[in-house]
């Protein structure tokens, strides 16, 4: 049964601490987005990238944020130093782009972030 | 840029009733697709329908169908025979043809079923 997974499930963290998030796409996938959804925004997107590479984080915080693909089956999302307003769910999700088409994304059951 | 609006926050029905949630969306494209997800209390996104904006027929999928109203840009969810395990939020998104795959998401609609 593939599926996207991501770890840890919960984080709680205080203020000013570092946090890594991490999202093993469906195994072939060639697509990874970063979504993140809180009650006052919704589900936003922070980042996504293809074949490893970032397409596109202009929905990122730059000066604390940063997502990368160390390699194809490894997603990664860090906050650096980390704030109360960072605290929300974060979801990877993944697809597979092809000339032919898309699959739709899958997503993983998320991170839930709380800094206190 | 696309948006996507959802004006119900909560919806309830009893349990064996149908409902309907409601989208509306606005975008500049003609190519694109819809969707309505199922997000439960495990935090799961689950896809539950897709409706490609080229085609005039409403998708189907078991007891969930859509009103898809292109000229209008509105796009409802009906629940048929609403069973307790369809309580949950439904988000109503979108994602344009070609480019970039990235859904836009509605605030969500929370759903009660009443048994």
């Amino acid at each position: 049964d593939a599926r996207v997974t991501q770890t840890p499930r919960d984080k709680v963290t205080e203020m000013g601490q570092e946090v890594t998030m991490r999202c093993q796409p469906i195994l072939g996938h060639n697509t990874v987005f970063w979504y993140r959804q809180t009650m006052m925004q919704g589900l936003e997107l922070l980042a996504y990238f293809r074949n490893r590479a970032p397409l596109d984080d202009s929905g990122m915080p730059k000066d604390r944020f940063s997502a990368e693909m160390p390699d194809a089956t490894l997603a990664t999302l860090k906050i650096q130093p980390s704030e109360p307003r960072d605290s929300a769910v974060y979801f990877c999700a993944s697809g597979l782009k092809t000339t032919g088409g898309w699959t739709e994304a899958f997503f993983g059951q998320g991170t839930r972030l709380t800094v206190v | 840029a696309q948006t996507v609006t959802q004006s119900q926050p909560e919806m309830s029905v009893q349990e064996a009733e149908t409902v309907t949630l409601s989208c509306t969306y606005d975008t500049s494209e003609s190519d694109y697709y819809l969707f309505w997800y199922k997000q439960p209390p495990s935090r799961q996104m689950i896809l539950v329908i897709r409706q490609e904006a080229y085609k005039q027929q409403n998708a189907t999928e078991n007891r969930f169908s859509v009103n898809f109203q292109k000229a209008a840009k509105s796009f409802s969810l009906k629940i048929s025979d609403s069973q307790l395990g369809d309580a949950a939020m439904y988000f109503c998104a979108y994602r344009r043809e070609g480019g970039a795959q990235k859904l836009v998401f509605g605030q969500g609609t929370r759903l009660t079923i009443n048994p």
